[in-house]
C-alpha cells in the first residue's frame, strides 16, 4: 500500500525540541521530493519545508527558518523534521507529503500522511 | 503573498445535489497553478485537482475544476455520501505557497 505515516508528535514546553519522522512505503521514496506542512487547530494549512530526493536544495518557510531542520534517509525510506526553540504558535498537526513533480518540483502534493500532533505548552 | 479566500465557509447540501465551491485570490495566480484537496476528519488530505482543471489520478469525474486569474471553482456534479468533507484550494504559482481557509460540505 502506498502510504506515509508520521510519528514523533507530543507535548513539549516552549523552547523545547522535538523530532518528527515520516515513514514511506509502497513507492520509490528515494526518487521523491518531500515536504512538511502543518495545520494549527481550527486553522488552514501552511507549508513548512521542502527537500529534494537528493537532500539538496532545501527550503523553509520564514516562520520556521533557523529553528527547524528537514532531512531524509533514503536507505530507511524516512523523512525527518527536527524542531528546536519551539513556540506556542508551532502547535499544529504536522503532515509529510510527496511533491507531485518528477524531474522538477511542482509545489503541490499528491500523497499525504495522516499527520502527527505537536502541542507546545507549559 | 497571495491570499486565497474560499466561500462559502459551509455548504449544506443533500446527496445527489450539485456543489459549487469558490476560491478567490488576492492577485492573479500565474499559470493556473491552483490545486484542490479534500480532507475528512482524521484522514490524510487527498489531491483532487491540479492545474486548476486537471483531475488527479483515481479521482471520480464528478469532481471538476475551472477558472483562471483570481477566481477558481470546484464543482461536484452529484454529491455522494463520501464527498461530505472539507475542501481546500492551494496556489503554487508564487512564493510563498498559500492555502485557502477551506469550505466544509455538510449533509443537509
Amino acid at each position: 500500500e502506498v502510504q506515509l505515516v508520521e510519528s514523533g508528535g507530543g507535548l513539549v514546553q516552549p523552547g523545547g525540541s522535538l523530532r518528527l519522522s515520516c515513514a514511506a512505503s509502497g513507492f520509490t521514496f528515494s526518487y521523491s521530493d518531500m515536504h512538511w506542512l502543518r495545520q494549527a487547530p481550527g486553522k488552514g494549512l501552511e507549508w513548512v519545508s521542502y527537500i529534494t530526493y537528493s537532500s539538496s536544495p532545501i527550503y523553509y518557510a520564514d516562520s520556521v527558518k533557523g529553528r527547524f531542520t528537514i532531512s531524509r534517509d533514503n536507505a530507511k525510506n524516512s523523512l525527518y523534521l527536527q524542531m528546536n526553540s519551539l513556540r506556542a504558535e508551532d502547535t499544529a498537526v504536522y503532515y509529510c507529503a510527496t511533491d507531485a513533480g518528477g524531474n522538477r518540483p511542482y509545489w503541490y502534493f499528491d500523497l499525504w500522511g495522516r499527520g502527527t500532533l505537536v502541542t507546545v505548552s507549559s | 503573498e497571495i491570499v486565497l479566500t474560499q466561500s462559502p465557509g459551509t455548504l449544506s447540501l443533500s446527496p445527489g445535489e450539485r456543489a459549487t465551491l469558490s476560491c478567490r485570490a488576492s492577485q492573479s495566480v500565474s499559470g493556473t497553478y491552483l490545486a484542490w484537496y479534500q480532507q475528512k476528519p482524521g484522514q490524510a488530505p487527498r489531491l483532487l485537482i491540479y492545474g486548476a482543471s486537471s483531475g488527479a489520478t483515481g479521482i471520480p469525474d464528478r469532481f471538476s475544476g475551472s477558472g483562471s486569474g483570481t477566481h477558481f471553482t470546484l464543482t461536484i456534479s452529484r454529491l455522494e455520501p463520501e464527498d461530505f468533507a472539507v475542501y481546500y484550494c492551494q496556489q503554487y504559482g508564487s512564493s510563498p505557497l498559500t492555502f485557502g481557509g477551506g469550505t466544509k460540505v455538510e449533509i443537509k
